[in-house]
């Protein structure tokens, strides 16, 4: 049991260039979550699915984009990277939103872009 | 707005206390957890709460104020490891996560 895995862990982009970030679950979680964390700042939600085939907006969509095709998967794509992307991508899922349902974090991608 | 207020950095000596406090303003209140974050690493589950009081769980506890929009994580008999940020975080109306920006704890021999 894996838990919540993330490719790549480090990436370095130059502006304008694009990439995806793949997020893969084994827990069979219906929610999954895509945040970013920068220095001084909370965890900021970028996007996230309710269930397979939904993506919804999250604070900071601007410059991403999803898709969530199978259950098990979460992809966030940097359609044309700028430097103020600059930042750790963490992965989160979750089976519900009742009680203490938890996020299970996956272990960050640290991107820079030049 | 939304807004969740904490400590930036506090310093504790090992086999001491520590408070670490959270304020919080959220659109509605479903429940307020704490993380904890090894540098380098990610978010982990710590505790839970959603009625008011204190929650134990070994060497840590969590506070719950609702009417006056505040918690407190207590961490005793502190240890090296325990040297991590600790997030709060607010589950709002819409069942969305809202984060503080965490403490950064630091622990001294």
């Amino acid at each position: 049991n894996a838990g919540v895995t993330q490719t790549p862990k480090f990436r370095v982009l130059k502006t304008g260039q694009s990439m995806t970030l793949l997020c893969a679950q084994d827990m069979n979680h219906e929610y999954m979550y895509w945040y970013r964390q920068d220095p001084g700042m909370g965890l900021r939600l970028i996007y996230y699915s309710a269930s397979e085939g939904t993506t919804d907006k999250g604070e900071v969509p601007n410059g991403y984009n999803v898709s969530r095709l199978k259950k098990q998967n979460f992809l966030l794509g940097l359609e044309s990277a700028a430097p103020s992307q600059t930042s750790v991508y963490f992965c989160a899922s979750t089976s519900g939103l009742a009680g203490s349902d938890t996020q299970y974090f996956g272990p960050g991608t640290r991107l820079t872009v030049l | 707005g939304q807004n969740i207020d904490q400590p930036t950095e506090m310093t504790a000596t090992e086999g001491a206390i520590v408070q670490i406090n959270c304020t919080y303003q959220t659109s509605g209140f479903n429940g307020l957890f704490w993380y904890q974050q090894h540098a380098g690493e990610a978010p982990t589950f710590l505790s839970y709460n959603v009625l008011d009081g204190l929650e134990e769980k070994g060497r840590f506890s969590s506070f719950l104020s609702r009417s006056k929009g505040y918690s407190y994580l207590l961490l005793k008999e502190l240890q090296m490891k325990d040297s991590a940020s600790y997030l709060c975080a607010v589950r709002d109306q819409d069942y969305q996560l809202i984060w503080g920006a965490g403490t950064k704890l630091i622990i001294k021999p």
